[in-house]
């Protein structure tokens, strides 16, 4: 069965820590991709990042970086000297490479709160 | 382009009544999606589309019918609404990609449904 956690239900942290979000997924596929969607207050999703099953590198970009091990089964997403702008809720979300359906199965979400 | 385009934004509806959310792309995308997000959870899938005149079920199609007559529009039509069925919906959308690609998917900003 496909699924994904997200262990973290709401995490606060202060403005300038790091902040690191679990996501671990369950697929018997070898072919998967797992993205990343941020949603801000204002509710809608967007895109933050995708990642398919042979690639393990991990990625930066500016103070966001992923780290995608398959030996866990875990995508966790750090965000570097945290922002007030980055107070949102995170999901990580599960897409099997064999369907041509594209469907995502999504973790329940990470509410973040960055105080000032 | 204006992406993915719901409407409406919010609605009240009577338990038993029937509505139409309506969902339309413009990046003339093969794949669309309806989502729901109850509160604290993750999305659910709803219904699917892999091109015009083709559907699917997702994981809670139970009280919801979809059609697909153009690529642009994808609604989403509630019959009898039941309180259960207050929630936001979203929809969303995605290029076909070449063969073993797994893109991310777009999503519009969301219609707030309740049901009293």
């Amino acid at each position: 069965a496909q699924k994904v956690t997200q262990a973290q239900t709401e995490i606060s942290v202060v403005e300038k820590e790091d902040v690191t979000l679990d996501c671990v997924y369950e697929t018997r596929d070898t072919t998967y991709y797992l993205f990343w969607y941020k949603q801000p207050p204002s509710g809608e999703l967007v895109f933050l990042i995708r990642r398919n099953s042979f690639d393990e590198q991990n990625e930066i970009s500016g103070r966001y970086s992923w780290n995608f091990q398959k030996s866990t089964s875990s995508f966790n997403f750090t965000i570097t000297a945290s922002q007030v702008v980055d107070s949102a809720v995170y999901f990580c979300a599960l897409g099997h490479g064999s369907s041509n359906t594209g469907k995502l199965i999504f973790g329940q979400g990470t509410t973040l709160q960055v105080k000032p | 382009n204006a992406g993915v385009t719901q409407t409406p934004k919010f609605r009240i509806l009577k338990i038993g009544q029937s509505m139409t959310l309506q969902c339309t792309q413009d990046m003339n995308h093969n794949y669309m999606y309806w989502y729901r997000q109850d509160p604290g959870m993750g999305l659910k899938l709803i219904y699917y589309s892999v091109g015009a005149g083709i559907t699917d079920k997702g994981e809670v199609p139970n009280g919801y019918n979809v059609s697909r007559s153009t690529t642009e529009d994808f609604p989403l039509r509630l019959e009898l609404a039941a309180p259960s069925q207050t929630s936001v919906y979203f929809c969303a959308s995605k290029v076909l990609g070449k063969a073993g690609s797994y893109n991310e998917q777009f999503f519009g900003p969301g219609t707030r449904l309740t049901v009293l």
